[in-house]
């Protein structure tokens, strides 16, 4: 069974529309993390998530919007996409404790037409 | 701002050779990590060092930690084909529950 596990794989859309990411974990993990990776394979925390309050929030545009509905899931919906978006959004998930390490999907790539 | 900078950039070796890469960041840290990305797929957690530690052994893999200087290194020895891959630390900043990573290694092991 896949641990973090997120849909789609691939996204490709048009400047200007609006679109969702899904993440789940079956870890049991509390913590969950969403990650941008650029063209040049930087990888940057955009928020995080524990026990469905938000913990981190990177200076990201206010048009990326995470939301928990509970602690295995953690959804970004991103509006007005623009082409800069485009790269590849990874999920993570961990327990709260520091030091823990990081559980990632397998990604998600955006590309901006 | 970025906190660990992985060296080299890009290494390339024969099978059956060791690799090693360095990190190094800038404040700092309570622990760091390595973690691998092969193509296309995410990060998987390798190895973590505590500030208070210098030297961790998983397998082939090992790690080196030297506050004074801020840098670890990753040794990977005996490398094989599938360790073909990116390689990134990731630390804390003092602390923070945010882990910052480099830029990563990436390593090609010829057959």
């Amino acid at each position: 069974d896949t641990a973090v596990s997120q849909t789609p794989k691939y996204l490709v859309t048009q400047m200007g529309n609006d679109k969702s990411i899904k993440c789940e974990q079956n870890l049991g993990h509390d913590t969950m993390y969403w990650y941008k990776q650029d063209s040049k394979k930087f990888l940057k925390i955009m928020f995080s998530y524990n026990n469905k309050e938000l913990i981190i929030n990177e200076t990201v545009p206010n048009r990326f919007s995470p939301k928990s509905p509970d602690k295995a899931h953690l959804n970004l919906h991103i509006n007005s996409l623009e082409l800069g978006d485009s790269a590849v959004y990874f999920c993570a998930s961990s327990q709260y404790r520091r030091g823990q390490p990081q559980h990632f999907g397998d990604g998600t790539r955006l590309s901006i037409l | 701002s970025q906190q660990g900078e992985e060296d080299p950039q890009a290494l390339s070796i024969q099978e059956g050779e060791n690799a090693t890469m360095n990190c190094s960041y800038k404040t700092s840290i309570n622990n760091l990590q390595w973690y691998r990305q092969n193509s296309g797929r995410g990060l998987v957690h390798l190895i973590l060092i505590r500030s208070n530690e210098r030297e961790k052994h998983s397998g082939r893999l090992r790690v080196t930690l030297d506050t004074s200087k801020k840098s670890s290194s990753l040794l990977i020895t005996a490398s094989r084909a599938a360790d073909t891959a990116s390689y990134f630390c990731a630390t804390d900043q003092g602390g923070s529950e945010k882990l910052v990573f480099g830029k990563g290694t990436k390593l090609t092991v010829n057959p």
